[in-house]
């Protein structure tokens, strides 16, 4: 089975400052690894997924992850933030094989200070 | 193209009541899930469809909670009766196929809250 733990719950940071969400998971088979960001009162939105490849990964809204397999960790950050940035983000991991189940941490709530 | 949709966006019922959502899939997409988040908590998975087929209902509460996809589009949640503890947002989702690295694409979720 996967697990994922998302380090901090709040993170508040001032806008044009960079940030890092961080996220370590659990695994005994290969993962793919998932960002989710859910806006006030909207469902969940895809920012960027690792699947295979290189290990930095490139989103949406200037977003960036960088996959490491020795320290079973998948860091999200974005160099510098905006108040629309301001949101919930979660990080997701599914076994690369077998039964299909994508597991979430518990989240990171993002607060854009002006 | 259109989202997932999903209604009602708010309940509010009286514990031991039932109640159900609805969920309208982005056309196309086989594969449909139907997720609880609990307050300050991620996603949990209670089942997965491949078209009408459950799949993955191993999490699903099967004492009061049901859910069906007839024609394998759209998908009815249903609480019956409602605890207390089933306030919760309940999310429906989608995806293309059934691979795991598919994107699963969301709803905007119906708040629940049972008093």
């Amino acid at each position: 089975a996967q697990s994922v733990t998302q380090l901090d719950s709040q993170v508040p940071v001032f806008e044009e400052a960079p940030v890092e969400l961080r996220c370590n998971y659990s695994s005994s088979v290969s993962v793919y690894l998932f960002w989710y960001v859910q806006y006030p009162n909207q469902g969940l939105q895809l920012l960027l997924k690792y699947l295979s490849g290189s290990t930095l990964v490139k989103g949406i809204n200037g977003f960036e992850a960088e996959f490491n397999k020795s320290q079973t960790s998948f860091h999200l950050r974005k160099p510098s933030v905006h108040i629309s940035d301001t949101a919930e983000y979660f990080c997701a991991v599914s076994a690369s094989q077998g039964a299909q189940k994508l597991v979430f941490g518990q989240g990171t709530r993002l607060t854009i200070n002006p | 193209e259109a989202g997932v949709v999903q209604s009602p966006r708010y309940k509010i019922i009286e514990k031991k009541q039932p109640v159900a959502f609805w969920c309208n899939p982005i056309s196309g997409h086989n594969t449909l899930y139907w997720y609880r988040q609990n307050l300050g908590q991620g996603p949990e998975l209670l089942i997965r469809y491949e078209n009408e087929e459950a799949v993955d209902d191993s999490q699903l509460p099967k004492d009061r909670f049901s859910a069906e996809r007839l024609k394998g589009v759209d998908s009815t949640l249903k609480i019956q009766p409602a605890e207390l503890g089933d306030s919760a947002v309940y999310l429906c989702a989608s995806s293309a196929g059934l691979a795991n690295q598919e994107t699963q694409y969301f709803g905007p979720g119906t708040r629940l809250l049972v008093l």
